[in-house]
Parts: structure tokens; C-alpha cells; sequence
């Protein structure tokens, strides 16, 4: 069965722009989640879909956003970005949604850099 | 919210020694799950336990949770090449926010 695939795998962009990063989940997994991982803060909860609907979200701003398509597909986007997006997003599968004992299955991330 | 702690920060070892690291949390756990990440990839999960007091093994890992809910540690026996990478530790809140992670522990393996 194939894993949790990520595309971009790498993506450099310059302050002012979006971008949108997409995840394929396991194939059956309903529920995607998407982390930060940086350095200094090291991994951080984005916000997760189950059922194209937004379940919760982390402490990010509005510039961060999501969706789930009915193939449980997901897309993040960051709009304006900012340096201090520079990271390494990673997204996470499971079967269910998060807050049960199912176990979330991370893709290989996308390294964005903004120059 | 949430808090762990995960020490030590980095770990310089010999192959074929025995490894220890740990992780509490400012508040009691329903679940510790230890991730590794190698480079230029995402976490994948190494042992996850659901029980004050459990202590299970995965191969050479043993991972215990801690009687007080409040912390975990693992173990590495007879290190080799391919256990360098991340460890961390982290909880899945019981709730809907999402694993909350440690800051891991870097192990490096000196030939």
C-alpha cells in the first residue's frame, strides 16, 4: 500500500507570494493533518480535515489555510508569505479522525524556503 | 497548553552501546507515542503506549509509561548505524488539536 506522498517535495519562494502544498493520504485514510516543523519551534500542529471539513486548528494565523477534497486529497496555502514560514510541512494520515488511538502516518514533507 | 520536555537534547554515541532518553510533561498523559525521524523524512511511529505503568518493546526499543502519567522513556539496546536520527516524544491530547511534540533528541552514532 502506498504512503502518504507529499508535492511539492521542495519549493523556494520570495516574501509576498502564496503557495499551496498538496497531500495524497493512504489510500482509505480519511483524516489529513498538517504539521510545521522548524528548528526553533520544532513540530507544530497546522490544522486537520476529516470529511472535508476543518476539525481544529493550531495557533497560526490566518495566512495559513487548508481543504479536504471528497477523495480525502488534501491542499495547504500560505498567503504572504513571510520569512519566518521557512519550514518543513509535513502532512499526516490516518483512518479516523485525530483524538482516538489511530495511528497518523507522516508523508516526507515539503521543504519550503522564502528568500 | 501541553508542555514536553524531552532530554537529552543530543546523544554522541559507539555503536553497539546502549541507549536512554526521556520525556515528562508539565501535565498527566493519556497516551506517549515515540516517533524517529530520519533525514529528509517524516516521523514514523516507533511505539505508542496507552497505560500508566506499560512497558513495551519493539525489537531492541523498549518504551515505558510512567506510573505518575506524567512521563515516558525510551530505550535503544546494542545501537547500530541506522538508529541515528530524531526521537521524539508526543501525545495526542485526547482531544482534537493534534499530536502535541517534544523537541527531540538527536542521536548520533560514532564509528
Amino acid at each position: 500500500k502506498a504512503g502518504v506522498t507529499q508535492t511539492p517535495r521542495y519549493l523556494i519562494k520570495t516574501r509576498g507570494q502564496q503557495v499551496t502544498l498538496s497531500c495524497s493520504p493512504i489510500s482509505g485514510h480519511r483524516s489529513v493533518s498538517w504539521y510545521q516543523q522548524t528548528p526553533g519551534q520544532g513540530l507544530q500542529f497546522l490544522f486537520e480535515y476529516f470529511s472535508e471539513t476543518q476539525r481544529n486548528k493550531g495557533n497560526f494565523p490566518g495566512r495559513f489555510s487548508g481543504r479536504q477534497f471528497s477523495n480525502s486529497r488534501s491542499e495547504m496555502n500560505v498567503s504572504t508569505l513571510e520569512l519566518g514560514d521557512s519550514a518543513l510541512y509535513l502532512c499526516a494520515s490516518s483512518l479516523v479522525a485525530s483524538g482516538t488511538t489511530d495511528t497518523q502516518y507522516f508523508g516526507p514533507g515539503t521543504r519550503l524556503t522564502v528568500l | 497548553g501541553q508542555q514536553l520536555n524531552q532530554s537529552p537534547q543530543s546523544m554522541f554515541i559507539q555503536e553497539g552501546e546502549d541507549v536512554s532518553m526521556n520525556c515528562t510533561s508539565s501535565s498527566i498523559f493519556n497516551t506517549w507515542l515515540w516517533y524517529k525521524q530520519d533525514p529528509g523524512e517524516g516521523p514514523v511511529l516507533l511505539i505508542a503506549l496507552y497505560k500508566a505503568g506499560e512497558l513495551t518493546s519493539n525489537g531492541r526499543l523498549t518504551a515505558q509509561f510512567g506510573i505518575t502519567r506524567k512521563d515516558s522513556f525510551l530505550n535503544i539496546s546494542a545501537s547500530i548505524p541506522s538508529d541515528v536520527g530524531i526521537y521524539f516524544c508526543a501525545d495526542e491530547g485526547g482531544g482534537a488539536d493534534g499530536l502535541t511534540f517534544g523537541k527531540g533528541t538527536h542521536l548520533i552514532i560514532q564509528p
